[in-house]
């Protein structure tokens, strides 16, 4: 079975709940900031992304925001669904040095 | 359509043994990225490419080496492999422009080292 991710912060939401996942970043060189979302077994896949010109940019049911003051991303997903399960990770990237930096991760359980 | 693939899936090491985790992709990219997931510890970058001849230190490089001799491929070299190595690696690569560099990630490899 999959041994990744055991000791990940969980969040548990009510299926049709909206999910809120946060992030803390601390470079503050990064200018380009993207959610992934990983499912068991399988390589992370894009979701959203923002750049720090921006503060909140809007997907199909997700939304995301960042407060460069604070240095604090989230993810927001409208109406969790089952196929929402899974880890989400955030990621930053300094354009200077083109350096991508991966977050902890959360676990999202979307429960019945 | 292929897209990123990494070989092989898993791998079983002795301690001290050397071997290359291969990774290659046929969307034309320019940026590949190796990384490593440990439980509770996300994804950190151990080497990263700009492009063919080019390639950089990431957060975790000590153990690994790695070479970029065509745009397709970006082998990953464990040189003598060490149980702290066991891990799930995965190879991501991307089109970088200006405003986005979205990776397209392989399906891992994993590997043990006894």
């Amino acid at each position: 079975g999959e041994s990744v991710g055991l000791h990940l912060p969980t969040l548990s939401v009510q299926e049709g709940d909206n999910s809120i996942i946060n992030c803390a970043y601390s470079n503050s060189a990064s200018d380009y900031f993207i959610w992934y979302k990983q499912e068991s077994g399988k390589g992370p896949q894009f979701i959203i992304d923002i750049r720090s010109n921006m503060d909140k940019r809007q997907g199909q049911r997700v939304t995301v925001l960042l407060n460069k003051t604070v240095k604090h991303l989230s993810l927001q997903i409208a109406a969790t669904q089952p196929g929402d399960s899974a880890v989400y990770f955030c990621a930053e990237e300094d354009s200077g040095t083109y350096k991508y930096i991966f977050g902890t991760g959360t676990r999202l359980k979307v429960l019945a | 359509n292929a897209g990123v693939t990494q070989t092989p899936k898993f791998q079983v090491l002795k301690t001290g043994q050397s071997m290359t985790l291969q990774c290659a992709q046929d969307m034309n990219h320019e940026y590949m990225s190796w990384y490593r997931q440990d439980p509770g510890m996300g994804l950190r970058l151990i080497h990263y490419s700009v492009g063919a001849g080019i390639t950089d230190q990431g957060e975790v490089p000590n153990g690994y080496n790695v070479s970029r001799s065509t745009t397709e491929d970006f082998p990953l070299r464990l040189l003598s492999a060490a149980p702290s190595q066991t891990s799930v690696y995965f190879c991501a690569s991307s089109h970088r422009t200006v405003a986005k560099n979205i990776q397209y990630f392989g399906a891992g490899t994993r590997l043990s080292v006894l």
